[in-house]
This record gives structure tokens, C-alpha cells and sequence, in this order.
């Protein structure tokens, strides 16, 4: 499985929205709703943000949203705040108990 | 509280071997996969492979596949990662992270080993 593709950066000021993309294959991403979300702090370990493509678990603010079409995954965070500013990784169950992760996204908070 | 307790920091020699932990603490240690993560440095996040500690039925990236051997031991709720022979380029942070009970994503994440390999 090949990683999925996620752009290197993106950026954005405090109360804009970013979108974070997640492109796979339809074996993965395009093939199940199970599209998970992580972000990570430097020298964090990672957090869960997003889980089967859209749901948000219990404590992750409501400014965070995921969707998909396809074979590419969305996580949307809206009225961004200076805590926000974190690496974002996606993640794809891949069939037959594999999963396989994005490159990783470097949100910065101008 | 759930957490997921990882053993310390190791430098290595290569050529050496070594076995990590992740204990589980606060749920049912057989009823949750345990998936683990490589992080190189300055690196992404890699999916290395995943165990089902209720019988021990394992799966592994064929990145890693033959290179990392995952076990568990359900009487002391922990889960290991061990090499035989290790490498300059197993030089990594590790985390162990537990899969929700739909198993699809992971809920719960250690907060990680540093292992570090050099001669």
C-alpha cells in the first residue's frame, strides 16, 4: 500500500477556515467509510479528530468536520485558532486489516 | 482512565536486539486491537502492523513485514514490538495506539518510545 497524499502545508489566519485534503485509491480512502483523522503537537503523540470520515468523537470541537467524495478525503477546520497550528495526518483502513496513513499536513496559524 | 503505558527511551548498537512495551490499563486488554506506528524523524506517521491480543493474530505492513515481530502477553495487558538485528534506519519514535471497539480507527495512543540505534 502506497502512502496517501496529502499537500505539505497549508495555512490560514486566526478565525478563517482551512481544508486539509486526503487523496487515495479506491482500495482505501474511495473504497470504505473508514477515514480517520489525527493531529499532532510537536513532540505529541497523535490525537483522534475525526473518525469513519465524518464523526467526531467526544471532546473535539465542533470546528472540526471531515467529509469524502471519491477517493479524496476532507478534514475542514473552521474559525481557526492559534491552538490549531499542529501537524494533521489521515488515515485509511486499506481491506484485509491494513491500514495506511497521508504524508502529513503542517497547518500554520498566520 | 484508559491509557496505553510505553516503555523508555533505548539506544541501540546495530546488530542488536530489542523488544518494546505498550501496557494497556483501564479496559478490557483482549477485547481491543493494538496497532503499531513509526515515526521517523522529522517523518510522518507509518502503520507498521496490528495485533488482536485475545489470541495473538497478527498483520503487518509488507513494508515491515520479516523485519518486526508484534506480540502480546494478555495476563499482564501488554503488547511488545521487538527487533532481532537492529538498523541505523530503526532509529524512530514508536507509538502503540489501540483501535476503537469498530476497530477502524484508533482511539487511544501511547505516548510513545524513542529508539535509538548508532554505533
Amino acid at each position: 500500500q502506497s502512502a496517501l497524499t496529502q499537500p505539505r502545508s497549508v495555512s490560514g489566519s486566526p478565525g478563517q477556515s482551512v481544508t486539509i485534503s486526503c487523496t487515495g485509491t479506491s482500495s482505501d480512502v474511495g473504497g470504505y467509510n473508514y477515514v480517520s483523522w489525527y493531529q499532532q503537537h510537536p513532540g505529541k503523540a497523535p490525537k483522534l479528530m475525526i473518525y469513519d470520515v465524518s464523526k467526531r468523537p467526544s471532546g473535539v470541537p465542533d470546528r472540526f468536520s471531515g467529509s469524502k467524495s471519491g477517493n479524496t478525503a476532507s478534514l475542514t477546520i473552521s474559525g481557526l485558532q492559534a491552538e490549531d497550528e499542529a501537524d494533521y495526518y489521515c488515515c485509511s483502513y486499506a481491506g484485509s486489516y491494513f491500514w495506511v496513513f497521508g504524508g502529513g499536513t503542517k497547518l500554520t496559524v498566520l | 482512565e484508559v491509557q496505553l503505558v510505553q516503555s523508555g527511551a533505548e539506544v541501540k548498537k546495530p546488530g542488536e536486539s530489542l523488544r518494546i512495551s505498550c501496557k494497556g490499563s483501564g479496559y478490557s486488554f483482549t477485547s481491543y486491537w493494538i496497532s503499531w506506528v513509526r515515526q521517523m524523524p522529522g517523518k510522518g506517521l507509518e502503520w507498521m502492523g496490528r495485533i488482536d491480543p485475545s489470541d495473538s493474530y497478527t498483520n503487518y505492513s509488507p513494508s515491515f513485514q520479516g523485519h518486526v515481530t508484534i506480540s502480546a502477553d494478555k495476563s499482564i495487558s501488554t503488547a511488545y514490538l521487538q527487533w532481532s538485528s537492529l538498523k541505523a534506519s530503526d532509529t524512530a519514535m514508536y507509538y502503540c495506539a489501540r483501535h476503537s471497539s469498530g476497530y477502524y480507527y484508533m482511539d487511544v495512543w501511547g505516548k510513545g518510545t524513542t529508539v535509538t540505534v548508532s554505533s
